[in-house]
C-alpha cells in the first residue's frame, strides 16, 4: 500500500518568507507527527498529533512554527518568517495507534533557506 | 525522564567485518526498543524492535537483544554488506514521544 508522503521533496525561500509543507500519513494511522533533522545531526521531535486530541506541540522551536491536521488525515507544518537556521529536511511519520506504535517515515522534505 | 545514548560514528568497515553499535538507555519499567535505519536519500524505516525484557529483535541479518541488566540494546551484525551503509538511530518511547539517539553513521567499504 500506499506509504507517507510528503511534498514539496525540496524547497528553497527567501529568508523572511513563510512556507509550506505538506504531509499524507498512512490511510487508517490515527497519530502523524513532524520531525526535523539537520546536517548531520539526529531528530529533533516537533509535533505530534493523536486522533482528534490536542497536540503535543512541546517540540515547536518557536512560535513561527505552527501545524494543523484536517480531517484527521493530511497535516501541513507551516513556518512563518523563515530564517537560516530553519534550513534542514523535515520529516513526517505516521502510526496506527499511539506513540510507541512503529512509526513509518515519508522521505521528508529538504527546506533551504537562503 | 527515558533517555538513550548511542554509539558515535562514522564508523567504517569492510565488507563482511561483524559489526556492533552499542546502545544503552534509561528508563522507567521496560519500553520496547527500536532500531531505526535511514539509507542514503531514503526516510527513515524500522529496522527491528523488541517488547520486552529478554526479547531478541532481528531482520536483515541484523539482531538486538533487550539487556534490562546492563540496560542496553546493542545492534550486531555478523557479517556487513555494502548495502547496509546507513545511518542507525536507537529509540525508545519517552512520556509523550519517541526518543531518537543521535545515530550512528555506518560506511562500508568493498
Amino acid at each position: 500500500g500506499a506509504g507517507v508522503s510528503q511534498s514539496p521533496s525540496n524547497k528553497v525561500t527567501e529568508k523572511g518568507k513563510d512556507v509550506e509543507l505538506r504531509c499524507d500519513p498512512i490511510s487508517g494511522h490515527t497519530a502523524l507527527y513532524w520531525y526535523r533533522q539537520s546536517l548531520g545531526q539526529g531528530l529533533e521531535f516537533l509535533i505530534y498529533f493523536q486522533g482528534n486530541s490536542a497536540p503535543d506541540k512541546s517540540g515547536l522551536p518557536s512560535d513561527r512554527f505552527s501545524a494543523e491536521r484536517t480531517g484527521g488525515s493530511v497535516s501541513t507544518l507551516t513556518i512563518q518568517r523563515t530564517q537560516q537556521e530553519d534550513s534542514a529536511v523535515y520529516l513526517c511519520a505516521s502510526s496506527l495507534g499511539t506513540y510507541t506504535d512503529t512509526q513509518y517515515f515519508g522521505p521528508g522534505t529538504r527546506l533551504t533557506v537562503l | 525522564g527515558n533517555s538513550v545514548t548511542q554509539m558515535e560514528g562514522p564508523v567504517t568497515l569492510s565488507e563482511e567485518a561483524f559489526l556492533t553499535i552499542n546502545c544503552t538507555y534509561t528508563a522507567t519499567g521496560y519500553p520496547s526498543l527500536f532500531w531505526y535505519v535511514q539509507y542514503p536519500g531514503e526516510g527513515l524505516q524500522l529496522l527491528l524492535k523488541a517488547t520486552k525484557a529478554d526479547d531478541k529483535g532481528s531482520n536483515k541479518g541484523f539482531e538486538a537483544t533487550y539487556r534490562k541488566e546492563t540496560t542496553s540494546f546493542h545492534l550486531e551484525k555478523g557479517s556487513v554488506q555494502v548495502s547496509d551503509s546507513a545511518v542507525y538511530f536507537c529509540a525508545l518511547p519517552g512520556a509523550s514521544k519517541i526518543i531518537f539517539g543521535s545515530g550512528t553513521r555506518l560506511s562500508i567499504r568493498p
